[in-house]
């Protein structure tokens, strides 16, 4: 069984530009999440959606950050524009009952 | 907000050695996870913990949830070169809520 697949793995961009990461999570998991991750600290929920429905994303930024699951299986997450201080991992994951998620490997930004 | 703080933040071993990680917290949690995550991978679950007591082994790794359900301990035996990894605790509030995370135990084990 394919685990939590993100794209891209890496990207560098600009400070001020626009960023898109892609998350596809386990077949048949209702429940994704997307984590910010800084270096050599824990995850951070950001948001979490139950099938196409955001139920927490009060830890979004939403001035500059945005995220979508609109058929309720893949996930985009955007931060528009990027600053220096948004440079981290950002990591997607699946859960089924809630009780154990899974994690892709994440998407390693590079803001300069 | 609920707080996790792991102990110690590095720790750098022997093979052979044994070791304890902590994690604690003035917050009560009806479950406690402890993840091991590889560089340039995403965190993976080794065990989850529900009961105050609790105690669970999984090959050389012993995991304890204290009583009142604000700390937990792993322990490894014996460590091996791949043990190596950023141990994470994350604690859930109620059952299937959002997860805290610690910062994390970043081991080396060393050949």
């Amino acid at each position: 069984e394919a685990g939590v697949v993100q794209s891209p793995r890496y990207k560098i961009i600009e400070k001020k530009q626009p960023v898109a990461f892609w998350c596809n999570p386990i077949s048949g998991h209702n429940t994704l999440y997307w984590y910010l991750q800084n270096l050599g600290q824990g995850p951070e929920l950001l948001i979490r959606y139950e099938n196409e429905e955001a139920v927490d994303d009060s830890q979004l930024p939403k001035d500059r950050f945005s995220a979508e699951r609109l058929k309720g299986v893949d996930s985009t997450l955007k931060i528009q524009p990027a600053e220096l201080g948004d440079s981290a991992v950002y990591l997607c994951a699946s859960s089924l009952t809630g009780n154990e998620q899974f994690f892709g490997p994440g998407t390693r930004l590079t803001v300069l | 907000t609920q707080l996790l703080e792991q102990s110690p933040q590095f720790l750098s071993i022997q093979e052979g050695e044994n070791l304890t990680v902590y994690c604690n917290s003035s917050s009560v949690f009806s479950s406690l996870q402890w993840y091991r995550q590889e560089p340039g991978e995403g965190p993976v679950l080794l065990v989850t913990v529900v009961t105050g007591g609790e105690v669970k082994k999984l090959k050389r790794l012993t995991f304890q949830f204290g009583d009142a359900r604000k700390d937990s301990s792993l322990h490894i035996t014996a460590a091996q070169p791949g043990d190596t990894g950023l141990y994470l605790c994350a604690g859930a509030e109620t059952s299937g809520s959002r997860l805290t995370f610690g910062e994390g135990t970043q081991l080396t084990v060393n050949p």
